[in-house]
């Protein structure tokens, strides 16, 4: 089944302390990116990523990193997590072609940041 | 910057009932998708429409784009209680390296 998985599900942690969160696909998408969605101001791409070491910044990234060292997983890094990036976040993958192609998303991740 | 705004925010109908929503975007779009939300879930992809597509159907879904008025609608047709959820617009503008903006959704609500 072509899926985005991601983990953890749920997370509380605490002000300062690193975390990371996975995402995988399994359907070769060279393009990947990740959201987070806040009430009121809908989603936002932190980063994205179009190929194995091509990583870049999206609407947001400021407090996030990513890497891209193999196709298929592109885990977002809080090197030092604060309340405001208490939110939901999703991971989505896509074929990278210039024709329109949906993009299949993640079951997202909670994070709180107490 | 958000580029979709949806309309209505909210929406409450009748089962059986058809529930349209509105997308409006401000620059030029390779294309138009539209997501739906369970509570707190995933986003599920439903309709994709390209820039040069007017009108597209799936299932009891049909999507209208006019590029010339930077807008889209979503009809479901028939409603279920089961079409309960948030519906979000997204666009794919050109030169954007595939990034989708979304709008913040329409909270459709089918009554039993």
């Amino acid at each position: 089944e072509a899926q985005v998985t991601q983990n953890p599900r749920y997370l509380i942690t605490v002000t300062g302390k690193k975390l990371t969160v996975t995402c995988s696909q399994n359907m070769n998408h060279e393009y990947m990116s990740w959201y987070r969605q806040d009430p009121g101001l809908g989603l936002r791409q932190i980063y994205y990523s179009m190929n194995v070491e091509v990583t870049d910044k999206g609407d947001v990234p400021e407090g996030y990193k990513v890497s891209r060292k193999e196709k298929r997983n592109f885990p977002l890094i809080l090197e030092s997590p604060s309340p405001n990036q208490t939110s939901l976040y999703f991971c989505a993958s896509r074929e990278n072609s210039a024709e329109g192609y949906e993009q299949y998303f993640g079951p997202g991740t909670r994070l709180t940041v107490t | 910057s958000q580029q979709g705004e949806e309309d209505p925010q909210a929406l409450s109908i009748q089962e059986g009932e058809n529930a349209t929503m509105n997308c409006s975007y401000k620059t030029s779009i390779n294309n138009l998708q539209w997501y739906r939300q369970n509570s707190g879930r995933g986003l599920v992809h439903l309709i994709l429409i390209r820039s040069n597509e007017r009108e597209k159907h799936s299932g009891r879904l049909r999507v209208t784009l006019d590029t010339s008025k930077k807008s889209s609608s979503l009809l479901i047709t028939a409603s279920r209680a089961a079409d309960t959820a948030s519906y979000f617009c997204a666009t794919e503008r050109r030169g954007s390296n595939y990034k989708l903006t979304f709008g913040k959704g329409t909270l459709l609500t089918v009554n039993p």
